[in-house]
């Protein structure tokens, strides 16, 4: 089993839809949550960052975090073709790591 | 530079052959770390730096691999003896510092085939 696991998708919407992205996770150990927007050919790119459980937004995007269930979510609002992407969570174990551990990513088409 | 820079940005290599490949992080950018990226997969942790000092290589796959950072910024990563299952995306990161909160840059990958 991996230590996180994200459903590729991919997943296809209409724009101005409300799209939800998950990941779960095994280990209890990790403390700090991301989600990383990949465009096809290019390299991940931070979108949101949160420390432990809790909910985080900037601007159309909302970061759940719960700790107790082990599943973290991305929301996007009024979703627009330029968010075509794969989007990837990621997380860290607290302490002096910096290893990062990824999902396999989900695959999003916003479609105009 | 402005970001993180990978060369080469595509590499062909007979099996068997050794391969470099090298980043240039961010400058100033203390931290440097190296994944390795499947078509439909996330980004797999290799190894980080900080500075000149290697702080965790338990991604490296096995002893074919290495990586080295010697003065604290360019960072070259080593594949000898390449096999047909090397093939991938190579990134590279950086961070400003390590730990807690600080956001990592990637490069754009070196993608190598091996044949």
């Amino acid at each position: 089993q991996k230590e996180v696991e994200q459903d590729p998708g991919p997943l296809s919407v209409p724009e101005g839809a409300i799209v939800s992205l998950n990941c779960t996770y095994s280990n209890s150990a990790f403390q700090y949550f991301m989600w990383y927007r990949q465009y096809s050919r290019k390299g991940p790119e931070l979108l949101m960052y949160t420390y432990s459980s809790g909910n985080k937004e900037d601007g159309r995007f909302t970061a759940q975090v719960d700790k107790s269930s082990k599943y973290i979510s991305l929301f996007i609002r009024d979703s627009q073709p330029s968010d075509s992407a794969t989007y990837l969570c990621a997380m860290k174990e607290g302490g002096a790591t910096n290893k990062l551990i990824f999902g396999t990513g989900t695959l999003l088409a916003v479609q105009p | 530079g402005a970001g993180v820079s990978q060369s080469p940005r595509y590499k062909v290599t007979k099996r068997g052959q050794d391969v470099a490949l090298r980043c240039d992080p961010i400058s100033g950018h203390v931290s440097l770390y190296w994944y390795r990226q499947a078509l439909g997969q996330g980004p797999e942790f290799l190894t980080y730096f900080n500075y000149e000092a290697q702080q965790d290589k338990s991604g490296l796959p096995n002893d074919r691999f290495s990586a080295e950072r010697p003065e604290g910024s360019i960072s070259t990563l080593t594949i000898q003896r390449t096999e047909q299952r090397d093939s991938a995306m190579y990134r590279c990161a950086s961070s400003l510092v390590g730990g807690s909160g600080n956001t990592i840059y990637f490069g754009e990958g070196s993608w190598l085939t091996v044949v």
